[in-house]
């Protein structure tokens, strides 16, 4: 398996713009989360589904943010419009089963807004 | 809901030194703990993780310690080597359905050879 897949890697844009970031789970995995990387907040968790359900949404900072998983291997996070406050890296990650299973990341999108 | 504390933010040690990542929980009922490492550039990777019933787990140069009274969980890493060299998380999670991950801010270990 190739793990979790993001896209894309890096992404680059101007205030206002809309953004969106790609991520194909693990097949599989039943489980879906989307986590936020800054310096000042460490890892913070947006969202998350459980087969294909937003369970909560709670860490979505605006409603600029919003994400779908239409299907069991493809999820989105859409940013509209963006702002510079918004730049960070955006990690994926999926999970089988329980709460004890391992969670996989991808390999993340840096998103910089100007 | 959950919140965990870990500290210190950055950590030097000299190489063969050891190294100790300290973690807070707030959610008496979080009963899984794992850690993760992130090398610069790269995704978080588990480690090594606990479950409520053990109090010690240990894999080769790195243990975790869990004490559920105190509400606290510490990374071990002995005989540090550079590459071990990285920024470690502490995470907590309820194991009931499929709860989320709560991670603490990150330590940055820099290990001086």
């Amino acid at each position: 398996d190739a793990g979790v897949i993001q896209s894309p890697r890096h992404e680059v844009t101007e205030m206002g713009q809309e953004v969106t970031l790609r991520c194909k789970p693990i097949s599989g995995h039943n489980s879906l989360f989307w986590y936020r990387q800054t310096m000042m907040r460490g890892l913070e968790l947006l969202i998350y589904f459980n087969n294909n359900v937003p369970i909560d949404d709670s860490g979505m900072p605006e409603d600029r943010f919003s994400a779908k998983m239409p299907n069991a291997s493809f999820s989105t996070l859409k940013i509209q419009p963006s702002e510079p406050r918004d730049s960070a890296v955006y990690f994926c990650a999926s999970r089988a089963g329980t709460g004890y299973e391992k969670l996989f990341f991808g390999s993340g999108t840096q998103l910089s807004v100007l | 809901g959950e919140n965990v504390e870990q500290h210190p933010s950055t950590l030097s040690v000299q190489e063969g030194d050891s190294a100790v990542i300290k973690c807070t929980y707030s959610d008496s009922a979080s009963n899984y703990f794992p850690w993760y490492k992130q090398e610069l550039g790269k995704r978080p990777q588990l480690i090594i993780d606990i479950r409520s019933n053990v109090g010690e787990k240990k894999d080769q140069r790195i243990a975790v310690t869990l004490n559920k009274t105190a509400k606290h969980f510490s990374l071990h890493i002995t005989e540090t080597q550079p590459e071990d060299s990285a920024v470690y998380f502490c995470a907590a999670s309820i194991n009931s359905g499929n709860t989320p991950l709560v991670f603490g801010k990150g330590t940055r270990l820099s290990v001086i050879a």
